[in-house]
């Protein structure tokens, strides 16, 4: 696609259940971030796949949380047993190669994000 | 631990004033600085990106300056309009040398809104 898709872009759920959100990068792109923002607050790294290798997941709060990309392609994140403080906007950002360190411009592309709200 | 902190976090000026949104770092070890902007709803889309051996960027109305040895950034944008109304955040590249990938570590970002 054009650009990076998220869905759902809303998302109510009740104390305990399980979510899980997905991620359509840009075709071909082999780099894929998710990171966590809370209200008012900039978006923190949960983790980061190249292709469908997990390289990083260090940003992940807790064991509830986790991420998968099986095929190098789609990724989704689950959060089983939601907690109130798990409401944020998740954004999803992929990019074509693994760094921007070389690059004159930006490589990173976000989706519209997914904001999840936890009652 | 690299840390990007960002001040005002709120700001709000007529249109037409020129203005300055700043960025710290604690981390001078980086390989660049990129300037966002957010649009409720909406995902972050980059404005400016300075590598870390540059000074600054120029985009259209938008100036954005590097003093990486005092950890510091500034963005300045020129005759404000109520469509620059936006979260701003500043995102650093940190070098992590045990990694070959690139994380990018975001502040808290500035809510800036232009009154018409």
């Amino acid at each position: 696609g054009a650009g990076v898709s998220q869905s759902p872009r809303y998302k109510v759920a009740k104390r305990g259940q399980d979510v899980a959100l997905r991620c359509d990068p840009i075709s071909g792109h082999v780099s894929l971030f998710w990171y966590q923002q809370a209200l008012g607050q900039g978006p923190e790294f949960l983790t980061y796949f190249q292709n469908e290798a997990q390289l990083d997941k260090s940003g992940l709060p807790s064991d509830r949380f986790f991420a998968e990309r099986p095929e190098g392609s789609v990724s989704t994140l689950k959060i089983q047993r939601t907690q109130q403080e798990d409401s944020a906007v998740y954004l999803c950002a992929s990019s074509p190669s693994v760094g921007t360190r070389d690059s004159g411009a930006n490589v990173l592309t976000f989706g519209a994000g997914s904001r999840l709200t936890v009652l | 631990k690299q840390e990007v902190t960002q001040i005002p976090a709120a700001l709000s000026v007529p249109e037409g004033e020129n203005l300055v949104l700043n960025c710290s770092f604690t981390d001078s070890a980086i390989y660049n600085l990129q300037w966002f902007r957010q649009d409720p709803g909406k995902g972050l889309t980059s404005l400016l990106l300075i590598q870390s051996s540059q000074r600054e960027q120029t985009s259209g109305r938008l100036n954005a300056s590097l003093d990486k040895s005092s950890g510091r950034s500034t963005l300045y944008i020129a005759a404000s309009q109520p469509g620059d109304s936006a979260t701003y955040l500043c995102a650093v590249t940190p070098i992590l040398r045990k990694t070959s990938y690139d994380k990018v570590i975001f502040g808290p970002g500035t809510s800036l809104s232009v009154i018409p």
